[in-house]
This record gives C-alpha cells, structure tokens and sequence, in this order.
C-alpha cells in the first residue's frame, strides 16, 4: 500500500513564526501536492511539485513556499505564520505523468495547524 | 477551468436507507471524477473513481456511483447507509490534459441510528 506520512498531526504556532511541514511518500512517485482544508471551502492546492527541485503553483500560494530536494520528501514552508493561515494541511503524491495519469492521488493524515 | 459542485452541505439518512451524496462537474474535455471520504482528523480515502468504461462504477465499502454525461454528474450511492458511513464526502474532477484536480466543497453526511 501506499504510505504518506506527515511528520505531525498537530501543531501550534505562533504569529510571524517561520513554520515548516514535512511530507513524506514511499511508493517512489513523481508528483507530491500540499493542500488546506478549510471548511466550507473544500481542498484548495498551495503547490505541487512533479519532480525533485520542481515546483509550480497552485490556486492559493500567497504566504507560502515549498522544497523538494529528495524525491520522498515534500516540505511546505510558511515564512512568518499568521493566524489566516489556521487550517488543516494535506500532502497527496501520484505517480507518473499527471495530466494522463488515471491513477489516484494518495493522501496522508493531515497537520492541523493553529497559529496564535 | 474546471469545478465540481456539491450542492448539500449535509446530507441526513436514517440508518438501512438508500444513500446518495450527489456531484456535478465542469470540466474541458473527457473528465477523471473521483470521490474521497474523510473521517474525523483524518486524511481523504479513496473511495472510486470514474475514467472511462461502464458508467456505473463500483468501490470501496458499497459504494458505488454512477457517471451520466449529458448531465455531467457523478453521484455517489449507497443501497443501506450504516452509521459508520457518517463522514465529509469529497467529489474531484480532473480533465485529461490538466495537471491538478479540483475538489467540491464536500458533503457531511449523518447516518442516524
């Protein structure tokens, strides 16, 4: 089976923190996502990376950034926290190529995140 | 662009009754629709997926759902809901060509004893 893990389920933090997510995948796959979770709002994607040191945005960006500098390992940088930011982060890998992929995204149990 | 909409922000069902959570999608092109179930602080689940074939497709735990182009829906069903079935349902569409999926807002679903 496929594993995703993230390195917390919970985290607290406080504002203008620099805070850092760790996602980890072993099933070797190319593409690894981070999304939050906000509710009413469903999944919206921060970023995802196809490949290692590969990156491109998604639909909501602002405030964060991201590294991929092993192909397992997919880390989600928020470089000074704030308390809009609150929310339930999700990382989800794929294999191959994406956009013909008919595979499915895998997720990991999620870090739910509270900023102060 | 692509969307997804779920139209219910809840979905109430007495415990044996008949189950569906419905989806519609916008999507260019042949689309790849998913749903995901999601438990209390959990992440998603894969539940099924549609890509292309029978239009009625079968997955995990009974679920099953069935893909109508012309109304380009994609609901979710179940024939005898138990209350372990209670749970925020996601619907996803991805387009072939495109690179993301785009989630629906989600549906809690209550199964009531």
């Amino acid at each position: 089976d496929v594993k995703v893990t993230q390195s917390s389920r919970y985290l607290v933090k406080r504002t203008g923190e620099k805070v850092f997510l760790e996602c980890v995948q072993d099933m070797d796959h190319e593409n690894m996502f981070w999304y939050r979770q906000d509710p009413g709002l469903g999944l919206r994607l921060i970023y995802f990376s196809y490949d290692v040191k590969m990156k491109e945005k998604g639909d909501i960006p602002e405030g964060y950034s991201v590294s991929r500098e092993k192909k397992e390992r997919f880390s989600l940088i928020l470089e000074s926290a704030s308390t809009n930011q609150t929310s339930m982060y999700l990382c989800a890998s794929i294999s191959g190529l994406v956009a013909e992929s008919t595979d499915t995204q895998y997720f990991g149990p999620g870090t739910r995140l509270t900023v102060l | 662009a692509q969307s997804v909409a779920q139209p219910e922000d809840q979905v109430n069902v007495a415990e044996g009754n008949p189950l569906t959570v419905k989806c519609t999608y916008s999507v260019s092109g042949n689309p790849y629709l998913f749903w995901y179930v999601q438990y209390p602080n959990r992440g998603l689940q894969f539940l099924l997926k549609y890509i292309t074939g029978d239009n009625l497709v079968k997955g995990s735990y009974g679920f099953e759902a069935e893909f109508n182009k012309s109304q380009t829906s994609f609901h979710l069903k179940k024939p005898s809901a138990l209350v372990s079935d209670s749970a925020l349902y996601f619907c996803a569409v991805r387009g072939y060509g495109n690179n993301r999926l785009a989630f629906g807002k989600g549906n809690q679903v209550v199964v009531i004893p």
